[in-house]
Order: C-alpha cells, then sequence, then structure tokens
C-alpha cells in the first residue's frame, strides 16, 4: 500500500527567504515521487519528479525537492521565496510495487509568502 | 506540445438535473485519463481512469458516470445531481505507466443548488 503525509497545512515564509514544504510517503516497493502546485481556481501545475539516481531533483520556477531514503521523504525546496509562490503544494506518490500506476496524493500544504 | 481542454470552466445546475463535463487531450496518443474532485478544503479525489477507449476504472461508487468515445476524449456524467457533486472537477492525463507525471486541465468549477 502507499500513502503519502504532508504534516503541515500552512507555512509562512518572508519574501527571500529559503522555504521549505515536507512530504513523508509509504511504499512497500521503491517510491516515484511527485510535487504539484496549484493557484487558485486552478488546475494543478507539475513541478518536479524523482524515479531514480540523483536524490536532489530541480524543477520548475526554481523548486527542488531532495529524495531521502532512510527518512522516507521528499521535501520540497526553493532557496529565495518569492509572494508570487504563495500557492497550495502536493506531493504524491506511487509504489513501484503491487502493480498499480494511480499515485496517492498528499492533502496539500499552503505557503504563504509575505512581503 | 501536449494541452488539456476542459469545458465548461463552470457551472451552476439544480438538484435532480443531469451533467456532463468534457475533457480533451490534444498532442499525445493513448494517455492515461483521469477525473479527480477536489472538494473545498483542498484534497484530491480520483473518480475515474481509463487506460484506453472505453476502458473506465471507477474509485468510489457514487451517481456519477465516466465514458471514453475517442482516444482522447474524457466525458464525466450523471443522471441526478445530488447537492454532494459540488466541487471543484479537473480532468488529468499521463503517459506510460506511473513513472509518469500528471498534466492536469484548467478545471471545471459545478455548484449544485
Amino acid at each position: 500500500a502507499q500513502s503519502v503525509a504532508q504534516p503541515e497545512d500552512q507555512v509562512n515564509v518572508a519574501e527571500g527567504n529559503p522555504l521549505t514544504v515536507k512530504c513523508t510517503y509509504s511504499v512497500s516497493g521503491n517510491p516515484y515521487l511527485f510535487w504539484y502546485v496549484q493557484y487558485p481556481n486552478r488546475g494543478l501545475q507539475f513541478l518536479l519528479k524523482y524515479i531514480t539516481g540523483d536524490n536532489l531533483v530541480k524543477g520548475s520556477y526554481g523548486f527542488e525537492a531532495e529524495f531521502n531514503k532512510s527518512q522516507t521523504s521528499f521535501h520540497l525546496k526553493k532557496p529565495s521565496a518569492l509572494v508570487s509562490d504563495s500557492a497550495l503544494y502536493f506531493c504524491a506518490v506511487r509504489d513501484t510495487a503491487g502493480g498499480s500506476y494511480i499515485p496517492t496524493f498528499g492533502r496539500g500544504t499552503s505557503l504563504i509568502v509575505h512581503p | 506540445s501536449q494541452t488539456i481542454h476542459q469545458w465548461p470552466a463552470t457551472l451552476v445546475q439544480p438538484v435532480g438535473s443531469p451533467l456532463s463535463l468534457e475533457c480533451t487531450v490534444e498532442g499525445t496518443s493513448n494517455p492515461n485519463l483521469y477525473w479527480y474532485r477536489q472538494a473545498a478544503g483542498r484534497g484530491l479525489q480520483l473518480l475515474f481512469y481509463s487506460v484506453g477507449i472505453g476502458q473506465i476504472s471507477s474509485e468510489v461508487p457514487q451517481n456519477l458516470s465516466a465514458s471514453r468515445p475517442q482516444d482522447r476524449q474524457f466525458i464525466l456524467s450523471s443522471k441526478k445531481l445530488l447537492l454532494s457533486d459540488s466541487g471543484f472537477y479537473l480532468c488529468a492525463w499521463s503517459g506510460g505507466q506511473g513513472n509518469y507525471e500528471q498534466y492536469f486541465g484548467p478545471g471545471t468549477r459545478l455548484t449544485v443548488t
């Protein structure tokens, strides 16, 4: 079975400061991990993914995420936050074991970047 | 490049009326297609997914149904809407068998009155 948790409903950060949005997962096999962003009244946009290889994954808009197998985490990071980064962020996981290719999404974390 | 379209963007329907939401994908062939519902409060609920024409899998028993009459067309329907059907409906597509990301449409905001 696969599951994903985003332990923070909301993250507040000042513009220019680094930001981290947390995600932990549980799978039986190996994980495929994804981050998406959603602006109000819009569909989700793909940011980045981890499939295999380098644990540090770089994605769109200056975001990156670090895959940590021992801690089963895939936290989203950005060195310097912008007010325009304020949005809802979703982490998703797909377990390579079990045969299903349907991802499980976290409940989302609202990121608020203050000017 | 690939694009995904959904319409209508917003819809207000009375209880008991029928529903038809349409989703089309351009620029790819044989995509996996998905319908999600996002209620207020953010969580995504997978409603249906399809790996090919006429192949529909339902994740949640409800008064909704889905059809895939063409390779890149996915339709969400209901014969009689309930108040609880209100929400933000998202269509998505992906390629491959699971190591591929999903691409979402702009969504349809449905309000059942």
